[in-house]
């Protein structure tokens, strides 16, 4: 069955510290890949995605995720957090037609 | 301003008073879609509309109900709802991809936290 593991119910930086979200999929065929940030009270909004073609993605807000099939990751990454990337982050695939299937979430906290 | 809207934002009933969450898109989208947020549990996709008149169950239909008369509006009906149904829902617009998966944005609304005591 298809699925989204995200590793990391949450995960705490500092300002100005790498950060690293983690997603690896399960499909049985070449997924869409997808990125969505949750802020307090927000709907989710899409940060990037892969279809095809370059395997390192950039999105909004200085994020970037890389596609890697032989490891089956899209983790996301951000050289230097910022305060206001505290949010929670889902990945999602897309295999069959319209729908998303969403990986469970990754709360982000940023300390000063 | 392309955009999804739910009314209303925060709902608490009790249990067996049917309830409606309404959900409107502007963007003339075919796709519309119900997920419910559960802590540990991400979105799951409760019912999901491919275009006008046409609607299709999710990983999590039980208990619900939707319609879609109009391109525009997906609503969501709890007929009998039950404290089981307490959590976070969102309605989501996008193109219709034509074929297998889908490249297209999805679109959120702001989200409904409901109650049901």
């Amino acid at each position: 069955a298809q699925s989204v593991t995200q590793l990391g119910s949450h995960v705490s930086v500092s300002e100005g510290a790498l950060v690293l979200l983690r997603c690896n999929y399960s499909s049985s065929v070449p997924p869409y890949l997808f990125w969505y940030v949750q802020y307090p009270n927000q709907g989710l909004q899409l940060l990037l995605k892969y279809t095809t073609g370059a395997t390192l993605v950039k999105g909004i807000n200085g994020f970037e995720a890389e596609f890697k099939k032989s490891e089956t990751s899209f983790h996301l990454t951000k050289p230097s957090a910022h305060m206001s990337d505290a949010a929670e982050y889902f990945c999602a695939v897309s295999i069959d037609t319209d729908k998303l299937i969403f990986g469970t979430g990754t709360r982000l906290q940023v300390f000063p | 301003e392309a955009q999804v809207t739910q009314n209303p934002r925060y709902l608490i009933t009790v249990t067996g008073k049917k309830l409606t969450v309404t959900c409107s898109q502007n963007m003339n989208h075919e796709y519309m879609s119900w997920y419910r947020q559960d802590p540990g549990l991400g979105l799951r996709q409760i019912y999901y509309s491919m275009n006008v008149e046409v609607t299709d169950k999710g990983d999590v239909p039980e208990g619900y109900k939707v319609s879609r008369k109009e391109k525009r509006n997906f609503p969501l009906i709890l007929e009998s709802p039950s404290p089981n149904q307490t959590s976070l829902y969102f309605c989501a617009s996008s193109l219709k991809s034509g074929g297998l998966r889908t490249k297209n944005i999805q679109y959120f609304g702001a989200g409904t936290r409901l109650s049901v005591l």
